[in-house]
Parts: C-alpha cells; sequence; structure tokens
C-alpha cells in the first residue's frame, strides 16, 4: 500500500512551457485535491474532485487543469507556466465518510519557473 | 468561508521544554474538525492532532495536546518535553464537517534549541 505517491519530486520549467504533475492513490479514496504551498502563505486548495469524472474549483485555480478519468489518478497541468507558479505542490486524497475528514499526503512536488 | 490564523511566525524553544503554539480560526459552522499537521524539513505532511468541534474533551497524542475553546474559537497546540525532532513548521488546518476542503494557517516556524 504506496498511499499517495506524487512525480516528480523536483521540477525546473521555463516560461511558457507545459507540464503535468502526477498523483496517484491506491486507497480507492473517493475525494482527491491539490493544493500549493507559497513561503508565508500555508497551503491554499487549487482544484478537487469527489469522483471520477468530477472536479471542481478551489480557492486559487487559475493557471491549473484537472481532470479525474480513474479512482486513482489525478494530474494537475500546467498548460502555459508562469514564474508565478513556483512552488511546492501537494496532492491529498480522503475516503468519503472518513472519521475526522481525514485527508493523507503526497510527499509533494517542487517546481521552479524561470 | 473559514478563516484561520497562525500569529506566531517563528517560535523558540528549549529541548526538554514546553511550548504553545496559538491557532485561532472564524466559522460560522456548528460542526467542523480541526488539525494541527507538522512539516519537518522533508517537507513531508504529518498529522500531529486532531479535534471533533462537538467533542468537549482535549485531544491528547502523547506528548501532545491541544487547548479547544470553542466559544473563543481558539485551538493552541501544546508540545510537551520538546524534542530536537520537533523542530519543523506547524501548520493549523480547519474543515468544515461537510466538506473535503481543508483550510490552513500560515504556519508556525517552530526551533528546538539543544
Amino acid at each position: 500500500n504506496a498511499g499517495v505517491t506524487q512525480t516528480p519530486k523536483f521540477q525546473v520549467l521555463k516560461t511558457g512551457q507545459s507540464m503535468t504533475l502526477q498523483c496517484a492513490q491506491d486507497m480507492n479514496h473517493e475525494y482527491m485535491s491539490w493544493y500549493r504551498q507559497d513561503p508565508g502563505m500555508g497551503l491554499r486548495l487549487i482544484h478537487y474532485s469527489v469522483g471520477a469524472g468530477i472536479t471542481d474549483q478551489g480557492e486559487v485555480p487559475n493557471g491549473y487543469n484537472v481532470s479525474r478519468s480513474t479512482t486513482e489518478d489525478f494530474p494537475l497541468r500546467l498548460l502555459s507556466a508562469a514564474p508565478s507558479q513556483t512552488s511546492v505542490y501537494f496532492c491529498a486524497s480522503m475516503r468519503r465518510g472518513a472519521s475526522y475528514n481525514e485527508q493523507f499526503f503526497g510527499p509533494g512536488t517542487r517546481l521552479t519557473v524561470l | 468561508a473559514q478563516t484561520v490564523t497562525q500569529s506566531q511566525p517563528e517560535m523558540s524553544v528549549q529541548e526538554a521544554e514546553t511550548v504553545t503554539l496559538s491557532c485561532t480560526y472564524d466559522t460560522s459552522e456548528n460542526n467542523y474538525y480541526l488539525f494541527w499537521y507538522k512539516q519537518p524539513p522533508s517537507r513531508q505532511m504529518i498529522l500531529v492532532i486532531r479535534q471533533e468541534a462537538y467533542k468537549q474533551q482535549n485531544a491528547t497524542e502523547n506528548r501532545f495536546s491541544v487547548n479547544f475553546q470553542k466559544a473563543a474559537k481558539s485551538f493552541s497546540l501544546k508540545i510537551s518535553d520538546s524534542q530536537l525532532g520537533d523542530t519543523a513548521m506547524y501548520f493549523c488546518a480547519f474543515s468544515g464537517a461537510g466538506s473535503y476542503q481543508l483550510t490552513f494557517g500560515k504556519g508556525t516556524k517552530l526551533s528546538v534549541i539543544p
């Protein structure tokens, strides 16, 4: 049981490039989400999904796209990277009806946009 | 919308001493969950302790305990017998009972001094 996995761990992009941050979980959790962490800002919700085929925006969705074709995977796409998207990105998952709404976090991806 | 405020950007404590990290929140919901997460330099998000709003009793987990004051909307974390391994960023977080989303504070950087 690997939990929540994220790839890559580190990435450097040039402004305007596109890329996809991968997130997968093997716990059959219905709910998955993406957060970004900036210095002095805590974690902020980008997008979330309550099940396959269903996604919605969080607090800071601009510049990011998501899709959820399977229960296991929830990729985050940057279509045209900007320096403002330099951040650490966390994926999280949760079972519907979990006690305490406990979420499980992946190890994070550090993204630098030059 | 909910907000979570951590008013102490940085704190330090001597090894073996006790330290309290502050957190206040604002919500109109009556049932919700509160969390403290630890983020060591590895950047992994580690759940330290959690509290259900309708439970009067303060949660404890070994050396970690909380002081939950629902009327004051306060949720402080006390770390007893501080250890060098407690050096980390600590985030307070809120989740409505019917929500899948976490709202985080900006964090407190705790340093344990030998």
